[in-house]
């Protein structure tokens, strides 16, 4: 498995402000991810991060809302921009291990707008 | 594109019953089949997986099958514990083109098991 930490583990943030939250991998992984668990829903992927170059966004979630960075091959950051209450969730950032095909998750930011 | 169902929650259960969790799937190819879990207050964790029809995942005696004849990997266990107490998300990984590795999760099952 993969040692993965993300800060902060959870903030309340006022509308209009923006976060960024830290996903740090024990290893280099080419494969990272970033989700999205609403209260009491399921997870849902916003963006593949790629190292080197623009992150790959899910329909639905776009760059100005959600920039993503990648500097290297274990660490990514996610942003989300003029929060808004509708974006209180939890975020997540995984890793795949492409030889097993296996994908790990992160211990999550909960992020309180108000 | 894919889609992950599972059936509907919560699930309640006395300890040492049996327990089903149905998941069906609807996916292009042959993508991977994975459990996963949430405990209280914890992080997702990977609880088995199935890459080809007809493995049979398996751990913490849970067990999952990949049938590709009905497009399903139901969840079960022979004796629930109440510390099996917790949320269960099926999901599948694309495993090719630019849908690589991309997870595609049901929408969670709470199973709650009392002494």
């Amino acid at each position: 498995s993969a040692v993965i930490s993300q800060k902060p583990s959870r903030d309340i943030c006022q509308r209009g402000t923006s976060l960024t939250i830290q996903c740090q991998v024990d290893s280099q992984v080419t494969m990272m991810f970033w989700y999205r668990q609403q209260p009491g829903q399921s997870l849902t992927l916003i963006a593949t991060a790629n190292q080197g170059s623009e992150a790959t966004y899910e329909s639905g979630f776009v760059i100005d809302k959600f920039p993503i960075s990648r500097p290297n091959l274990t660490f990514s950051t996610l942003t989300v921009s003029n929060m808004s209450p509708e974006d209180s969730s939890i975020y997540l950032c995984s890793v795949e291990r492409e030889w097993n095909n296996e994908q790990f998750f992160g211990p999550g930011t909960r992020l309180t707008v108000l | 594109g894919n889609s992950v169902t599972q059936m509907e929650g919560p699930v309640t259960l006395s300890e040492e019953a049996f327990l089903t969790i149905n998941c069906t799937y609807t996916a292009t190819g042959y993508p991977s089949l994975f459990w996963y879990v949430q405990y209280p207050g914890e992080g997702l964790q990977l609880l088995l997986k199935a890459t080809k029809a007809d493995d049979k995942g398996s751990n913490k005696g849970f067990e999952a099958t990949y049938r590709k004849e009905t497009t399903s990997f139901h969840l079960e266990k022979g004796s629930v514990q109440v510390s099996d107490s917790a949320v269960y998300f099926c999901a599948l990984s694309s495993i090719g083109g630019t849908s690589y590795g991309k997870l595609t999760f049901g929408q969670g099952t709470i199973l709650t098991v009392h002494p």
